[in-house]
């Protein structure tokens, strides 16, 4: 898997939309890039993942640069309920499983 | 999404005794189940690959002989930790994967907290 980066914390106020850069610059051409986040005391949770082109789901956006060397996960509309510790993984290659591994991420508090 | 759970949610137990924790992928089948260790204020380190009908693969630094996963069927994996000492207590997180198109998802579960005393 490609080694990420991603600022250590960061905030934002309640009803802002909360964007989540990470660096991964040396992704390979067919691996993605996962999102997942971790409150307190809880198994991660899947957030959103994408190859090239950018998605949207019901939780978050993510947008992928054209060269992939990076990605920002947009939350529209950050929640308290979205402080938690948010994971960027490069990995699995399409059509294979891959084996997520995580670094420190970004804790991201959102406050009143 | 896919539900992922875990039993029992947290076990208090004494030094020397064993542990059971099940993984349950409730509905969609996991060829392939994971299981991360994660201490206070750190992030999660992936302890093995665990494959239905087959051993399991540990990380370096693992003890497999401590560490025991069985994989017995596409649901359900189990890790059992064998003459538990306080320093494996910890928060123990099982994943699944579950393939979408041609990538795939891991559902984690809610996490097993283990402490021995």
């Amino acid at each position: 898997d490609a080694k990420t980066t991603q600022p250590p914390s960061m905030d934002c106020a309640e009803g802002r939309a909360a964007n989540l850069p990470c660096n991964h610059s040396t992704i390979s051409g067919n691996e993605y890039v996962y999102w997942y986040r971790q409150i307190h005391s809880q198994g991660p949770q899947y957030i959103i993942h994408g190859l090239k082109n950018n998605e949207t789901n019901e939780m978050a956006s993510l947008i992928i640069t054209e060269d992939r060397k990076s990605s920002t996960l947009i939350l529209p509309h950050a929640t308290l309920r979205d402080t938690a510790v948010y994971y960027c993984i490069a990995g699995g290659a399409s059509g294979g499983s891959y084996i997520p591994t995580f670094g420190r991420g970004t804790s991201l508090i959102v406050h009143p | 999404g896919a539900v992922v759970s875990q039993h029992p949610s947290w076990v208090i137990c004494k030094s020397g005794t064993s542990v059971k924790i099940e993984c349950r992928s409730l509905d969609f089948q996991a060829t392939t189940m994971f299981w991360y260790r994660q201490f206070p204020k750190q992030s999660l380190m992936l302890m093995a690959t665990s494959n239905e009908g087959s051993k399991a693969t540990y990380e370096q630094g693992v003890e497999k002989d401590k560490f025991l996963i069985n994989h017995a069927s596409l649901t359900l994996s189990t890790l059992t930790v064998t003459s538990a000492h306080p320093e494996d207590s910890s928060f123990y997180i099982c994943s699944a994967d579950s393939r979408r198109g041609s990538s795939y998802e891991q559902y984690f579960g809610p996490g097993t907290r283990l402490t021995v005393t």
